[in-house]
């Protein structure tokens, strides 16, 4: 039983290029969750997943897309990469009607 | 904008002592405040949660002090430990909105031996 597993780990980019944040778990959660953690401002919601076939947006959406693959799998993708979004990215899932969230390593991505 | 509000931003505690985070909040709409402990390159954990409906909750060392009508509530670490130093973040999350969790801006705690 793995949790929550992300990759990469680190990801270095130059300004406009793309790329998907892969996350997976294997607890059968319905919920799924990405974060990006910024020193100084805790971590902070792009996106949610409530259930397989649904999105939403969170506080900070701009510039990225999520997809929800199926239950197990929800991606993140930053189309075209800006320094801005330099940070550390978590992705986490929980049960339904289950508050707990269970949070993956982390991926830590530079934009240069 | 920050729904949740936390402080101190950083804390220094003797191994022994008691170490206080306190949060505020504004949103009447919250139920549901957990906090969660972070170490260095690791995914924040959860670490203890509380309700609205009760005061207070007590989890080992750890206790969650809970103010509805102020809308604040603290974390509590009794006997610190040097094990405890950690990042911790309080949230507030709604079930409306899928529990996703409000974080406040976290607080490193360092215990020293």
């Amino acid at each position: 039983n793995a949790g929550v597993t992300q990759t990469p780990k680190f990801q270095v980019l130059k300004t406009g290029q793309s790329m998907t944040l892969q996350c997976a778990q294997d607890m059968n959660h319905n919920s799924m969750y990405w974060y990006r953690q910024d020193p100084g401002m805790g971590l902070r919601l792009i996106y949610y997943s409530a259930s397989e076939g649904t999105t939403d947006k969170g506080e900070v959406p701009n510039g990225y897309n999520v997809s929800r693959l199926n239950k197990r799998e929800f991606s993140l993708r930053l189309e075209s990469a800006a320094p801005s979004q330099t940070s550390v990215y978590f992705c986490a899932s929980s049960e339904d009607n289950e508050e707990t969230q269970y949070f993956g390593p982390g991926t830590r991505l530079l934009v240069l | 904008q920050q729904q949740v509000k936390q402080s101190p931003q950083s804390l220094i505690v003797q191994k022994g002592g008691i170490s206080i985070i306190n949060c505020a909040y504004e949103n009447t709409a919250f139920d549901y405040f957990p906090w969660y402990q972070q170490f260095p390159g690791k995914g924040p954990a959860l670490l203890i949660a509380i309700r609205p409906d009760v005061s207070e909750k007590k989890e080992g060392r750890f206790t969650i002090s809970f103010n509805k009508s102020a809308k604040q509530f603290s974390l509590h670490i009794m006997d610190s430990q040097p094990g405890d130093s950690a990042t911790y973040f309080c949230a507030a999350s709604k079930m409306d909105s899928g529990y996703a969790l409000n974080f406040g801006k976290g607080t490193s705690l360092l215990v020293t031996p």
